[in-house]
């Protein structure tokens, strides 16, 4: 149990464009998901916490609209990122907890490359 | 963010040794520390995990040890595999689920 889905694995858009990554709760209900971001053989660093039916609360240093964050329903977190550009390039990962259980589960991580 | 500090940075074990990492945190209000296992072009995978009440906790070959006075922990793998090699992140989240990450230990376990 506990698994969270991300689409797609991997991305290739052109700068400019806008690229939608999509984060399920598969088998269980997320008032809350997590949305993170990872540079090459780096740490995992928090970008914004997802809220259903509210807004997300990003993090310091995090632009809000280059990052749209939409959590409409308890099983569905969707991150936009707005505008790409070659330095949004990044691994982009989601992760949630669900009620009662001890850990968080992330997802498989979506590979962004801009061109 | 606050800060978790984990160490070493890379770690080569034969098979069969003992792997260790640690990781030291500032932030008193962190309930809860778990360690992830990360294969490149994946998503972290929780390894195990333990809450400030305990001192230590063994899964398997996974043992966390917890010293809440001196706030560091650390990660032992025992009997450590070539399957084991991967890289290795701590973290600490408060009860709200913000979590602050350690920079990542890369394990090579050598046959």
């Amino acid at each position: 149990g506990a698994v969270v889905s991300q689409h797609p694995s991997r991305v290739i858009c052109k700068s400019g464009t806008s690229v939608k990554i999509e984060c399920r709760s598969l088998d269980f209900q997320a008032t809350t998901m997590f949305w993170y971001r990872q540079f090459p053989k780096k740490s995992l660093m928090l970008m914004a916490t997802s809220n259903e039916g509210s807004k997300a609360t990003y993090e310091q240093g995090v632009e809000k609209d280059k990052f749209l964050i939409n959590h409409a329903s308890l099983t569905l977190s969707t991150l936009t990122v707005t505008s790409a550009h070659p330095e949004d390039s990044s691994f982009y990962i989601c992760s949630a907890r669900p009620t009662g259980y001890y850990g968080y589960t992330f997802g498989s991580g979506t590979r962004l490359t801009v061109v | 963010q606050q800060q978790v500090k984990q160490s070493p940075q890379s770690l080569i074990v034969q098979k069969g040794g003992i792997s260790i990492i640690n990781c030291a945190y500032e932030n008193t209000a962190f309930d809860y520390f778990p360690w992830y296992q990360q294969f490149p072009g994946k998503g972290p995978a929780l390894l195990i995990a333990i809450r400030p009440d305990v001192s230590e906790k063994k899964e398997g070959r996974f043992t966390i040890s917890f010293n809440k006075s001196a706030k560091q922990f650390s990660l032992h793998i025992m009997d450590s595999q070539p399957g084991d090699s991967a890289t290795y992140f701590c973290a600490a989240y408060t009860n709200a689920g913000k979590s602050t990450f350690g920079d990542g230990t890369t394990l090579t376990v050598k046959p």
